[in-house]
């Protein structure tokens, strides 16, 4: 079964600081892969995702993430953070089958991020 | 489309009491997913439904728990009898088959449920 890793549980940085949030999953096969955020009190946003081709993947926010392959991988990033950006972010991985028990979606433990102003 | 909607918002209940939350997926998706979001555990996968059948439970904690997907427009989660351990927020997701346009997961607001 399919797991996924997200290395940093708490994240504290400052405004205009560079954010990049670890995640690793473990399956071999083809992936798809997911970030979300999670703002305080509110439900689940797609911030990105990935499902085939060019590994950067550009979205929301000015957010990005890249896929490695290799390295069973799909960090986040951001190069100049706000305030509020201030929330919970989730990697998420499902195996992008047609078959219904390929469409697992799991979610890592999600990385809590502070912006202090 | 309103998006997915969940049913109450907030409940809170007394241990013991049944407790049913409710979930309209997105019109048009096959997939709708149950989780629970807690302090300790963080997101848990409880169950998930393809055409109306469940696909995989064993995100489900306890016999307690149990969902049913009559229909494509309509889920429930049940917890009978509550327990104060079941305090948490749950989602719900709906998302379409892979392979066709917009295939992530989009989450309902989530039901506070307080078991006190």
């Amino acid at each position: 079964a399919q797991s996924v890793s997200q290395h940093n549980h708490h994240v504290i940085l400052s405004e205009a600081a560079s954010l990049e949030l670890g995640c690793n999953y473990s399956y071999g096969g083809t992936v798809n892969l997911f970030w979300y955020v999670q703002y305080p009190g509110q439900h689940l946003q797609l911030l990105l995702k990935y499902f085939s081709g060019d590994p950067l993947v550009k979205g929301i926010k000015g957010f990005e993430a890249e896929f490695i392959k290799s390295k069973f991988s799909f960090n986040l990033r951001k190069p100049s953070v706000q305030w509020s950006d201030t929330a919970e972010y989730f990697c998420a991985v499902d195996l992008g089958s047609i078959k219904a028990a390929g469409n697992k979606l799991t979610f890592g433990g999600g990385t809590r991020v502070l912006v202090k102003p | 489309d309103a998006g997915v909607i969940q049913s109450p918002r907030h409940e809170v209940t007394e241990m013991g009491q049944e407790v049913t939350l409710r979930c309209k997926p997105i019109s048009g998706h096959d997939y709708l997913f149950w989780y629970r979001q807690t302090m300790m555990r963080g997101l848990e996968l409880l169950i998930y439904f393809n055409n109306n059948v469940p696909i995989d439970d064993s995100g489900m904690p306890e016999d307690r728990f149990s969902a049913k997907m009559p229909n494509a427009s309509f889920s429930t989660l049940k917890i009978q009898p509550s327990e104060p351990r079941d305090s948490a927020v749950y989602f719900c997701a709906s998302r379409s088959t892979p392979g066709q346009a917009n295939t992530e997961a989009f989450f309902g607001q989530g039901t506070r449920l307080t078991v006190v």
